[in-house]
């Protein structure tokens, strides 16, 4: 059964380019979180999906990043425009339909460096 | 949401056994209590959950006061490998989740 997967693993892309993030859940699962961890950091929450629905997205910054779930595929973290702050590692998580205490399922992230 | 306190960082040694404690003094009566650990280059695993008095599980063990006010993660004979981030969150059940991840706390065994 496998985990959460994300990818790429590693990603570079240089200022102004943009920045592609895929988290496939685990199976059964649909809904799906991204987080945000800075180094040294704790993670930051950005963004609550479920299949085709945005349900929280209070902590997603309001320009340049946007994300899906469509009813076929991954999820998708979209970022235009990199700029050097947004160097970070990405992370998805999913949890089952019926969320009620279930704990989040993590991948393993994606590290963003933007030069 | 209900902030989360604990603290910054903690050394122990091997055989040892160890004890994490939160503080979240606003947690609401549906509130429940959940532990996740983060090694370098991963993501957080799910440890431990509890709402009141004891939970133990294969890993670990889970203490919560009767308040409720904090909880404390019981880490039996660590190991090397337990060396990692521990994060400790509060959160409602039945309530859209953003987990809210504090700082955690930066456990190191040492030999």
């Amino acid at each position: 059964n496998a985990g959460v997967m994300q990818n790429p693993r590693h990603l570079v892309r240089r200022r102004g380019q943009e920045a592609r993030l895929r988290c496939s859940p685990m199976k059964g699962h649909s809904h799906v979180y991204w987080y945000r961890q800075l180094p040294e950091e704790g993670l930051k929450f950005m963004v609550y999906l479920q299949k085709e629905n945005i349900i929280d997205e209070s902590g997603m910054p309001k320009e340049r990043f946007s994300a899906e779930f469509p009813k076929e595929g991954p999820s998708i973290l979209r970022i235009q425009q990199v700029v050097r702050g947004d160097s970070a590692a990405y992370f998805c998580a999913s949890s089952p339909p019926s969320q009620g205490d279930s704990p989040l399922h993590f991948g393993n992230g994606t590290r963003l460096t933007v030069t | 949401l209900a902030k989360t306190t604990q603290p910054i960082s903690m050394d122990s040694y091997e055989g040892q056994e160890v004890n994490i404690t939160c503080s979240h003094n606003n947690i609401a009566t549906n509130d429940y209590i959940t532990w996740y650990q983060q090694f370098p280059s991963q993501g957080p695993r799910f440890i431990i959950q509890g709402y009141k008095t004891k939970v133990t599980n294969e890993v670990a063990s889970l203490f919560i006061p009767a308040d409720r006010k904090s909880s404390t993660l019981s880490l039996p004979r660590v190991s090397l490998s337990d060396t990692a981030v521990y994060y400790c969150l509060v959160e409602s059940s039945g309530s859209a989740r953003q987990l809210t991840f504090g700082s955690g706390t930066q456990l190191t065994v040492l030999p």
